[in-house]
């Protein structure tokens, strides 16, 4: 079965530091996709990235940077630089391969303090 | 940009009501999708439809009814509304082609039941 899991709860940082979350997938499938969403005070969920399960290279965007790792199932986002405006609940989630469907992970809640 | 548009941010119901609650996205995507969001369990998945008139369950279908008679509009019943169905209501888009099922989010429906 899919599963994702979010170990961290929560998470609180001062402005300008690095912060890390954490997210660990669990699935048979040898073709899936890996999402992480944001979710600001105001309810919607904003897409942040997706990466597919043979590309392993890691992403830059920005103040933000994604590392994939096959071999510990592991799909973990940095915040460098953080700022209030991160301020957010992050969930990362899973599909496999030809399916509609996402499997979400229970959401980090991220606070960034001035 | 992919517009889902959800027909309230906040409502409040009786205990037994029939509630409805609309979706609407404007972007011709196949597939819609009915979560909720509850602290400490993230999103779940109600119900989703691949197509007009076309409904699968997802984890947590009780209690719960969709319809789907347009391609652009998915509504969610709650045929006997009860207050443990008191939460937000989260809508999702998605198409097949060529976005690797990313979803897109509505803002968002509170729902308490009183």
């Amino acid at each position: 079965a899919q599963k994702v899991t979010q170990a961290q709860t929560e998470i609180s940082v001062v402005e300008k530091e690095d912060v890390t979350l954490d997210c660990v997938y669990e699935t048979r499938d040898t073709t899936y996709y890996l999402f992480w969403y944001k979710q600001p005070p105001s309810g919607e969920l904003v897409f942040l990235i997706r990466r597919n399960s043979f590309d392993e290279q890691n992403e830059i965007s920005g103040r933000y940077s994604w590392n994939f790792q096959k071999s510990t199932s592991s799909f973990n986002f940095t915040i460098t630089a953080s700022q209030v405006v991160d301020s957010a609940v992050y969930f990362c989630a899973l599909s496999q391969g030809g399916s509609e469907k996402l499997v979400f992970g229970k959401g980090t809640k991220l606070t960034v303090n001035p | 940009d992919v517009k889902v548009t959800q027909s309230s941010r906040y409502l409040v119901k009786r205990t037994g009501e029939k509630v409805f609650l609309e979706c609407v996205q404007d972007m011709d995507h196949e597939n819609m999708f009915w979560y909720r969001q509850d602290p400490g369990l993230g999103l779940r998945l109600i119900y989703f439809s691949y197509d007009v008139k076309m409904k699968e369950k997802g984890d947590i279908p009780e209690g719960y009814s969709v319809s789907r008679e347009k391609k652009e509009r998915f509504s969610l019943i709650l045929e006997s509304a009860s207050t443990n169905q008191t939460s937000m209501y989260l809508c999702a888009s998605s198409s097949p082609l060529g976005q690797y099922y990313e979803q897109y989010f509505g803002p968002g429906t509170r729902l308490t039941v009183t």
